[in-house]
């Protein structure tokens, strides 16, 4: 089973406020990722990082940031959210070996108003 | 321009019915893994498929990767209401690219 965990799993906030998006593994994973989903929809990448000290943007463009100081944390941070960024964000960690598994977490969803 | 386009988008059904769905592209992937996503909840991962051609059984699910690997395909058969969920295939290149989705409901 993985352990993979993001807080908070809903947030409902106001246009203007700045948010951060806690995602944690106990795994011991080098590579993180930050995707963002509609209702049913796919799943877009807008954030990866390969490790410490490492983060890259994804194919979605975002205006969050993300950092990765420890191993096992990777938050993601909205300085000033706006009502477009209401979504489903999804964190995910990924181990190493011939074919890379993602296990992720059960998702932030986010509202702003 | 989506790489991955997966059909049907949306499927309901009544439980013991079969279904299939499919995921295509013109690209090809090095590996391609079907995942299943609760509402509420993150995607999990079902299987992973590698080779051209090569099918995979998981109890009443059968996953095909096409010849070419730029395809696949999962088939249910007897479906059950706990197969409820959104599947989402995801094709590995550099990094994996997600599916549009298919959202299957089974009615009981």
């Amino acid at each position: 089973e993985a352990d993979i965990y993001q807080t908070p799993r809903y947030l409902v906030i106001g246009t203007g406020k700045k948010i951060t998006l806690e995602c944690s593994q106990t795994m011991g994973h080098d590579k993180m990722y930050w995707y963002q989903q509609d209702p049913g929809m796919e799943l877009h990448l807008i954030h990866y990082s390969y490790g410490v000290n490492s983060t890259e943007k994804g194919d979605l463009s975002s205006e969050s940031t993300v950092s990765r100081i420890r191993t096992e944390h990777f938050p993601l941070t909205l300085e000033s959210a706006r009502p477009s960024h209401t979504s489903q964000y999804l964190c995910a960690s990924s181990v190493e070996g011939i074919i890379e598994k993602l296990f992720f977490g059960s998702g932030t969803q986010l509202s702003v108003l | 321009t989506q790489l991955l386009e997966q059909s049907p988008q949306f499927l309901s059904i009544q439980e013991g019915e079969n279904l299939t769905v499919y995921c295509n592209s013109s690209s090809v992937f090095s590996s391609l893994q079907w995942y299943r996503q609760e509402p509420g909840e993150g995607p999990v991962l079902l299987v992973t498929v590698v080779t051209g051609g090569e099918v995979k059984k998981l109890k009443r699910l059968t996953f095909q990767f096409g010849d070419a690997r730029k395809d696949s395909s999962l088939h249910i058969t007897a479906a059950q209401p706990g197969d409820t969920g959104l599947y989402l295939c995801a094709g590995a290149r550099y990094k994996y690219i997600f599916g549009t989705g298919t959202r299957l409901k089974v009615l009981a």
